[in-house]
């Protein structure tokens, strides 16, 4: 599996954007790369995962590079409770006994 | 509809003792994971199971076991505490996709 490598933290204004990067630089051409966050003291929480396209839904955007060996996450107006650690995970997808990794992620911090 | 339900939210034991934590599920999934999470630390893989009545080891299996008898329950077994088990335990279900996978509030166990 890829390594990934996350900031240990950061810090954004609350209404602006959060960019959050990550590099995986050894992915491979099946691996797609998966974001998850965890707010204090819960457990994690899946925000989104691309394989090479740009994604967006309703909590994120993803954007991979082109030669997909680093990614950002985008929270477009991050607010006081998106206040987390948040993971990036790369792994083979599809369906079958999958199983998460998780690294140290960087910890998020929005200040009003 | 409860989700993932992890019992108890807090324990005490004392080195030697044995106890069980207990995960539920009402969403029909097949797959459930059992984490831990050390401070700082992202999550590391105990045990999971692909289905009822079947269990795997994952990353740090050592020192638990589990048991999957009905396909909403999956239990996490220590035999006899010891201090490095002191952790937060999260149990997760999913379909077995990465992006799918829901997580429990989890389960702060302190062994003295």
């Amino acid at each position: 599996d890829a390594k990934t490598t996350q900031p240990t933290s950061m810090d954004c204004a609350e209404g602006r954007a959060a960019n959050l990067p990550c590099n995986h630089s050894t992915i491979s051409g099946n691996e797609y790369v998966y974001w998850y966050r965890q707010i204090h003291s819960q457990g994690p929480q899946y925000i989104i995962h691309g394989l090479k396209n740009n994604e967006t839904n309703e909590m994120a955007s993803l954007i991979i590079t082109e030669d997909r060996k680093s990614s950002t996450l985008i929270l477009p107006h991050a607010t006081l409770r998106d206040t987390a650690v948040y993971y990036c995970i790369v792994r083979v997808g599809g369906a079958g006994a999958q199983k998460l990794v998780f690294g140290q992620g960087t910890r998020l911090t929005i200040n009003p | 509809n409860a989700g993932v339900t992890q019992t108890p939210k807090f324990r005490v034991l004392k080195t030697g003792q044995s106890m069980t934590l207990l995960c539920a599920q009402d969403m029909n999934h097949e797959y459930m994971y059992w984490y831990r999470q050390d401070p700082g630390m992202g999550l590391r893989l105990i045990h999971y199971s692909v289905g009822e009545g079947t269990t795997a080891k994952g990353e740090v299996p050592d020192g638990y076991n589990v048991s999957r008898l009905k396909k909403q329950n999956f239990l996490l077994g220590l035999e006899s505490a010891a201090p490095s088990q002191t952790s937060v335990y999260f149990c997760a279900s999913g379909t077995g996709r990465l992006n799918e996978q829901f997580f429990g509030p989890g389960t702060r166990l302190t062994v003295l």
